[in-house]
């Protein structure tokens, strides 16, 4: 069974500002990695993910994330925010293998730029 | 672009009664997820299902049942609705992931369920 903790339920953080969101995740199997992305009102799209090879990953909206293995880490950067970047991410995993195939989501982390 | 449709984006219904979300697809997904969203929780698995007339349970299938007669529409079903299903119901639908390869869930833009 895979985990995912989401370490920061409310990031609150000014315009043209850095942030990072926290996602750590617990599994006895190798996974893939996911951040995705909610706006009001709408469902999930996805941000980026995490599959092998180079551990800094690039997702639209100017996002990236760093797989950390050894820290079981996958945490969420932007260098700038922009006021559109208010919305609710999710971290998720999914154990590797074909088929249908499960994603277990994090609690959510609820970004709100200010202006 | 793929795009799933949830039938409803609110729905109020009364204690007891038997409740029908509708999703449907246009991408010829194989898969398809019922998922319930609550705040603090996050998404939760209800069920999900990999061909026409087959369905698996997720983590919280208690309560709920599934109906997959087509490939393109997944409908959730809550026998007796009662308060504590008051929620967002969130549809969504992929391809069958390939070896070392990712094929990603595409969301619909929820269902908000209130039981009275």
């Amino acid at each position: 069974a895979q985990s995912v903790t989401q370490l920061d339920s409310q990031v609150p953080v000014f315009e043209e500002a850095p942030v990072e969101l926290r996602c750590n995740y617990s599994s006895s199997v190798s996974v893939y990695l996911f951040w995705y992305v909610q706006y009001p009102n709408q469902g999930l799209q996805l941000l980026l993910k995490y599959l092998s090879g180079s551990t800094l990953v690039k997702g639209i909206n100017g996002f990236e994330a760093e797989f950390n293995k050894s820290q079981t880490s996958f945490h969420l950067r932007k260098p700038s925010v922009h006021i559109s970047d208010t919305a609710e991410y999710f971290c998720a995993v999914s154990p590797l293998g074909a088929g249908s195939y499960q994603l277990t989501f994090g609690k959510g982390t609820k970004l709100s730029v200010i202006p | 672009d793929v795009k799933v449709t949830q039938s409803s984006r609110y729905l109020v219904k009364r204690t007891g009664e038997k409740v029908f979300l509708e999703c449907v697809q246009d991408m010829d997904h194989e898969n398809m997820f019922w998922y319930r969203q609550d705040p603090g929780l996050g998404l939760r698995l209800i069920y999900f299902s990999y061909d026409v007339k087959m369905k698996e349970k997720g983590d919280i299938p208690e309560g709920y049942s599934v109906s997959r007669e087509k490939k393109e529409r997944f409908s959730l079903i809550l026998e007796s609705a009662s308060t504590n299903q008051t929620s967002m119901y969130l549809c969504a639908s992929s391809l069958p992931r390939i070896q070392g390869a990712d094929q990603p869930q595409h969301f619909g833009d929820g269902t908000r369920l209130s039981i009275l």
